[in-house]
């Protein structure tokens, strides 16, 4: 199994400013890595992936994530967050189980970000 | 994106009576989830299917059951709600290895009182 700890609940920042949540995950065996953003009301939706190449992985609105994996994590990171950034986001990594073709996905607790004017 | 539909997309129902909630999709993809969503809990498994008639057993599946006689449908049961079952619950669909993630449906917000 695996076990994804996002270390902050609350993330409170004021707008253009920089944010970065944290995701650790326990297994160091190879895994893909996602983070999912959850606006209100609404299911979660796919923000970026890690499978495999280049450690550092951006999507479309600016958000980048890098994988370290000797420190097994998969930070979250934003030069300057604007108020529509405002949304839980979710960690979530792939069974280590490679042979398992559950296609399972462990989820951390996830981080309100909560953007400021 | 992906179709995937839940209906209701909210409930009220009164402790002890039997509740279906219904995940439709329209991607033929062979995997599909219904997790519950509870502040500070996160996203909890209830039960997965790889697969018509075959499903089983995530982290909370106590008080649940579930059923997929066709492809594009997964069933969630609560046999006797409680009002612990009050929750958002969300359906995913999976192409099946790991590496394509998940889709999720819009959820429904069920209050059991």
């Amino acid at each position: 199994a695996q076990s994804v700890t996002q270390l902050d609940s609350q993330v409170p920042v004021f707008e253009e400013a920089p944010v970065e949540l944290r995701c650790n995950y326990s297994s160091s065996v190879s895994v893909y890595l996602f983070w999912y953003v959850q606006y209100p009301n609404q299911g979660l939706q796919l923000l970026l992936k890690y499978l495999s190449g280049s450690t550092l992985v951006e999507s479309i609105n600016g958000f980048e994530a890098e994988f370290n994996k000797s420190q097994t994590s998969f930070h979250l990171r934003k030069p300057s967050v604007h108020i529509s950034d405002t949304a839980e986001y979710f960690c979530a990594v792939s069974d280590p189980d490679r042979g398992s073709t559950l296609g399972r996905l462990y989820f951390g607790r996830g981080t309100q970000l909560t953007v400021w004017p | 994106d992906a179709g995937i539909t839940q209906s209701p997309r909210h409930k009220v129902t009164e402790t002890g009576t039997p509740v279906t909630l219904r995940c439709h999709q329209t991607e033929n993809h062979r995997y599909m989830y219904w997790y519950r969503q509870d502040p500070g809990h996160g996203l909890r498994l209830i039960h997965y299917s790889y697969g018509v008639k075959d499903t089983d057993k995530g982290e909370v599946s106590d008080g649940y059951s579930v059923s997929r006689s066709k492809t594009e449908d997964f069933l969630l049961t609560l046999e006797s709600a409680t009002s612990s079952q009050t929750s958002v619950y969300f359906c995913a669909i999976s192409e099946g290895t790991t590496n394509y993630g998940y889709t999720f449906g819009s959820g429904t917000r069920l209050t059991v009182v």
